[in-house]
């Protein structure tokens, strides 16, 4: 079974410049999260859709949005990019288990903002 | 914000040694889950321990959970060059929607 995939695995882009970043999850999976992680601020959650709905939102600007289609791939966009948006982007999917919720996460996209 | 906490924040130890890694969190919570990142890649799943199990193996992995303290605890016993790496707890939010997780502890084994 394939993994989560994130394209592209690393961009370097402009301030003021807008990115978007692409997750494919698991086969059957239909939840998917995004994550940021600075050396900062560590791992936060940005949000997370269920059947290309937003279920839940982190404490980021409006700069950050994302989307989820019928095929649960799911898309993040940050527009106007600031130095600080320099990041790891991670993206999970997410399965149900017993007692729980197991995520599992792509290789992630590193931006570079300049 | 974050949920977890773990301690230490940066632990350096020689092959074969065990390596123990806590985690404090602040709510209540149904379980928690101890991730593994290698040098800024993608997470690993470990181990998950609900929170009516007082410990859990996995392998060379022993997570504890102390819900009266709201902590956990990883231990890594005889450690490999492998094993270095940053290690995450996380326990879910409210809605349960998204993991919440602590700043890590880094982990260093040298051999």
């Amino acid at each position: 079974k394939a993994g989560v995939t994130q394209t592209p695995r690393y961009l370097i882009k402009t301030r003021g410049q807008q990115v978007t970043l692409s997750c494919s999850p698991i086969s059957g999976h239909r939840s998917v999260s995004w994550y940021q992680q600075t050396p900062g601020q560590g791992l936060q959650f940005l949000f997370e859709y269920f059947s290309e709905t937003q279920r839940n939102k982190g404490n980021f600007p409006g700069r950050f949005s994302g989307r989820q289609f019928s095929n649960s791939r799911s898309e993040m966009n940050v527009s106007t990019l600031e130095l600080g948006d320099s990041a790891l982007y991670l993206c999970a999917s997410s399965l149900v288990v017993s007692g729980g919720t197991e995520a599992f996460f792509g290789q992630g996209t590193r931006l570079t903002v300049v | 914000s974050q949920q977890g906490e773990e301690d230490p924040q940066a632990l350096s130890i020689q092959e074969g040694e065990n390596a123990t890694m806590n985690c404090s969190y602040k709510t209540s919570i149904n379980n928690l889950q101890w991730y593994r990142q290698n040098s800024g890649r993608g997470l690993v799943h470990l181990i998950l321990i609900r929170s009516n199990e007082r410990e859990k193996h996995s392998g060379r992995l022993r997570v504890t959970l102390d819900t009266s303290k709201k902590s956990s605890s990883l231990l890594i016993t005889a450690s490999r060059a492998a094993d270095t790496a940053s290690y995450f707890c996380a326990t879910l939010n409210q809605a349960g929607t998204a993991l919440i997780f602590g700043k890590g502890t880094t982990l260093s084994v040298s051999s």
